[in-house]
């Protein structure tokens, strides 16, 4: 059974600085990997979608690495905002399922002015 | 592009009685929709898989007799939880698969938050 965790559960951190989020997943098998934001009370913004066969994908201060051989997953976030303050959710949709996808329990990411 | 509307964003209702959330593809065609529950500070749990034309499936645990999902259409599912108790009050989330296969991974509607008194 996949089951997918992500560590720090929380983390607060001072504006300006770069930081890691990290995702990983039990089984590698997986199609592919999405990152999320969550802002309270609201539904997902997707982030950036790796596919199994890639390595990383960046979007502006956003960068997203797999490793799916060792069952890992970073998001990279440079030069932290106050704006960047959410719940970052990771996905991973499995090969053994048409379309199921699978969420880490969230890490929630509060950047202090 | 790839949207999808959600409504209503909240609601509050009575013990008993049932409640109807909207989920709406609005620029592309939604073979399948997803459902999700989500308690405060935890991540989301697929419910059920919802697919064009035919009777949705299921997660375990999930009593499809209290929660029916209804996707009439390529743009639109529904899921109606009947009989509300207070511990059905949640956020509830639907997404779609954009563009038809694996590809393009999912978007998400904006959730609803379910009270029920």
């Amino acid at each position: 059974k996949q089951e997918v965790t992500q560590i720090p559960a929380a983390l607060s951190v001072p504006e300006g600085e770069n930081l890691v989020l990290n995702c990983s997943f039990t089984d590698s098998a997986i199609y592919n990997l999405q990152w999320f934001r969550q802002d309270p009370g609201k539904g997902l913004t997707s982030l950036l979608l790796i596919q199994s066969s890639q390595r990383e994908q960046t979007s502006g201060r956003l960068n997203a690495s797999l490793d799916k051989s060792s069952g890992r997953s970073t998001l990279y976030i440079a030069a932290s905002q106050p704006g960047d303050s959410a719940t970052y959710l990771c996905a991973v949709r499995l090969y053994s399922s048409a379309s199921k996808i699978i969420f880490g329990s969230g890490t929630r990411l509060s950047i202090r002015p | 592009g790839a949207v999808v509307s959600q409504h209503p964003s909240w609601v509050i209702c009575k013990s008993g009685t049932s409640v109807k959330i909207e989920c709406r593809s609005l620029d592309f065609q939604a073979t399948t929709m997803f459902w999700y529950r989500q308690f405060p500070k935890q991540s989301l749990m697929l419910m059920a898989t919802s697919n064009e034309g035919s009777k949705a499936t299921y997660e375990q645990g999930v009593e499809k007799d209290k929660f029916l999902i209804n996707h009439a259409s390529l743009t639109l599912s529904t899921l109606t939880v009947t009989s509300a108790h207070p511990e059905d009050s949640s956020f509830y989330i639907c997404s779609a698969d954009v563009g038809g296969g694996r590809d393009y991974g999912y978007t998400f509607g904006s959730g609803t938050r379910l009270t029920v008194v």
